[in-house]
C-alpha cells in the first residue's frame, strides 16, 4: 500500500522525444508537487497543485507541463527532451493547512523518484 | 538563491558515535523540517520544528533552532550503519505549501 507512487521508475530516452511521468497518492492529500533533483542532489521545486489548481509554478521551461486530472494524481509531461533534463524527478504530496494563520507547515510525503536519462 | 545550506557536506563516523549536521537559511521562516534520503530512494520526513520552538526530540534525533542566527542543527545519537543517508533541511516561509531544501549532508556510518 504505497502512499505516493510514481511510474516509471527509470526512463531512458533520446533527445527530442516527448515523455510523461505519472504520480498517484492514496493519502487523501490536497496538495501535490513535482521536484527535480540534479546530480549534486540539489532538490528544486517545479510545480505544486492544490485540488487540481496550479499554485506554484517555478521558472521551468514551458516544455514541462503538469496535469492534474484529480487531486490524487499529478502527471508531468515533458516535450522535446534535452540532455539537461536528465535528473531524478520526485513527486510529493501534503495536506494543505486550511488556516494560514496557524503557522502550520505540512509534512511532505515523497514518491520513490523517476530517474530520467536523456541520451 | 538557495535558502538552506547544510554543513558539513559530508560526514563519516563510526557506529555508536553522534552525528551533528547544521543548516543555515537566509530568510524568515515559520517552520523548519529535516528529511532523510537513502540512496536511490525518495525523501522521508524526520522532524519538524516551529519557529517558536528552540529544541525538539524524536527518538535518537534532536533538533535545535536558533532563529536569531537563522540556523538549525540535527543531532543523531548512538548512530547506526542504517543511518547512512543524505540529510536535508527544508524551510517553510509561510503557508505550508512551499518548502525550500538545502544542499544536504551525506552521512556515512561505518560499522
Amino acid at each position: 500500500d504505497t502512499a505516493v507512487s510514481q511510474t516509471p521508475k527509470y526512463l531512458v530516452t533520446q533527445m527530442g522525444n516527448d515523455k510523461s511521468i505519472k504520480c498517484e497518492q492514496n493519502l487523501g492529500h490536497d496538495t501535490m508537487y513535482w521536484y527535480k533533483q540534479d546530480s549534486k542532489k540539489f532538490l528544486k521545486i517545479m510545480f505544486s497543485y492544490n485540488n487540481k489548481e496550479l499554485i506554484i509554478n517555478e521558472t521551468v521551461p514551458n516544455r514541462f507541463s503538469p496535469k492534474s486530472p484529480d487531486k490524487a494524481h499529478l502527471n508531468l509531461h515533458i516535450n522535446s527532451l534535452e540532455l539537461g533534463d536528465s535528473a531524478v524527478y520526485f513527486c510529493a504530496s501534503s495536506q494543505r493547512s486550511l488556516v494560514a494563520s496557524a503557522r502550520r507547515a505540512q509534512t511532505q510525503y515523497f514518491g520513490p523518484g523517476t530517474r530520467l536519462l536523456v541520451l | 538563491s538557495q535558502q538552506g545550506e547544510e554543513d558539513p557536506q559530508a560526514l563519516s563516523i563510526q557506529e555508536g558515535e553522534n552525528a551533528t549536521m547544521n543548516c543555515s537559511y537566509k530568510t524568515s521562516i515559520n517552520n523548519l523540517q529535516w528529511y532523510r534520503q537513502n540512496s536511490g530512494r525518495g525523501l522521508v520526513h524526520l522532524i519538524l520544528i516551529r519557529s517558536n520552538e528552540r529544541e525538539k526530540h524524536s527518538g535518537r534525533l534532536r533538533v535545535t533552532l536558533d532563529t536569531s542566527k537563522k540556523s538549525s542543527s540535527l543531532l543523531i545519537t548512538a548512530s547506526r550503519a542504517a543511518d547512512t543517508a543524505s540529510y536535508f533541511c527544508a524551510t517553510d516561509g509561510g503557508g505550508g505549501s512551499r518548502l525550500t531544501f538545502g544542499e544536504g549532508t551525506q552521512l556515512t556510518v561505518n560499522p
